[in-house]
């Protein structure tokens, strides 16, 4: 399986930028996936990174180092509505491809 | 276009009795996967159906859990007899395609979860 580290929270201001840090440990690995969590509500797909390098989607971009087995997801000018728990999902090849998923970060925006 | 369907969202039963949850996926998703997220943890894969046939049931508890996708469409996840340690949120989850066949296919869609309480 996979150890997939992430902090548990982190707090922010409204209008800031906050960096959700993920390292994992895989034999296979083939692809990172960020989700977003809110309270009670089921997991909705942000990012994906397969190659090294930045992907950028609007205030949200994901970073990702295979070398280093290490990604973050960078959210850049911090809204109320982006309180939530961010979850780091990693896939292995040698799983059958299955998705191991973080504990979360769960991220406080403050006015 | 709806999205992932469970019912019920909330189950509340005593420890030794039966309960089932119910999952409609995106139409047109061939994969269908059920997970388990114990508070303040990340989704844990139970089983991942491709049409009809599970292809990864390596981590459902075969002694009281048991699931099916008649049809290649809806699927059931049942346990029986419930255990206090079965607390948690039973999400379900679709994909047009499976794992390696690329992001629009392998995207997975989550519904908004049953919330267990065994008592």
């Amino acid at each position: 399986g996979q150890n997939i580290d992430q902090p548990t929270e982190m707090t922010a201001t409204e209008g800031a930028i906050v960096q959700i840090n993920c390292t994992y440990q895989t034999s296979g690995f083939n692809g990172l996936f960020w989700y977003q969590q809110h309270a009670g509500e089921a997991p909705t797909f942000l990012s994906y990174n397969v190659l090294d390098g930045l992907e950028e989607k609007g205030r949200f971009s994901s970073f990702l180092s295979r070398s280093k087995g290490y990604s973050y997801l960078l959210l850049k000018e911090l809204q109320m509505k982006d309180s939530a728990s961010y979850l780091c999902a990693v896939r292995d090849r040698g799983g059958d491809y299955k998705l191991s998923f973080g504990a979360g970060t769960t991220v406080t925006v403050r006015a | 276009e709806a999205g992932v369907v469970q019912s019920p969202r909330y189950k509340i039963i005593e420890k030794k009795q039966p309960v089932a949850f119910w999952c409609n996926p995106i139409s047109g998703h061939n994969t269908l996967y059920w997970y388990r997220q114990n508070l303040g943890q990340g989704p844990e894969l139970l089983i991942r159906y491709e049409n009809e046939e599970a292809v990864d049931d390596s981590q459902l508890p075969k002694d009281r859990f048991s699931a099916e996708r008649l049809k290649g469409v809806d699927s059931t996840l049942k346990i029986q007899p419930a255990e206090l340690g079965d607390s948690a949120v039973y999400l379900c989850a679709s994909s047009l395609g499976t794992p390696g066949q690329g992001l629009m296919r392998e995207t997975q869609y989550f519904g908004p979860g049953t919330r267990l309480l065994v008592l």
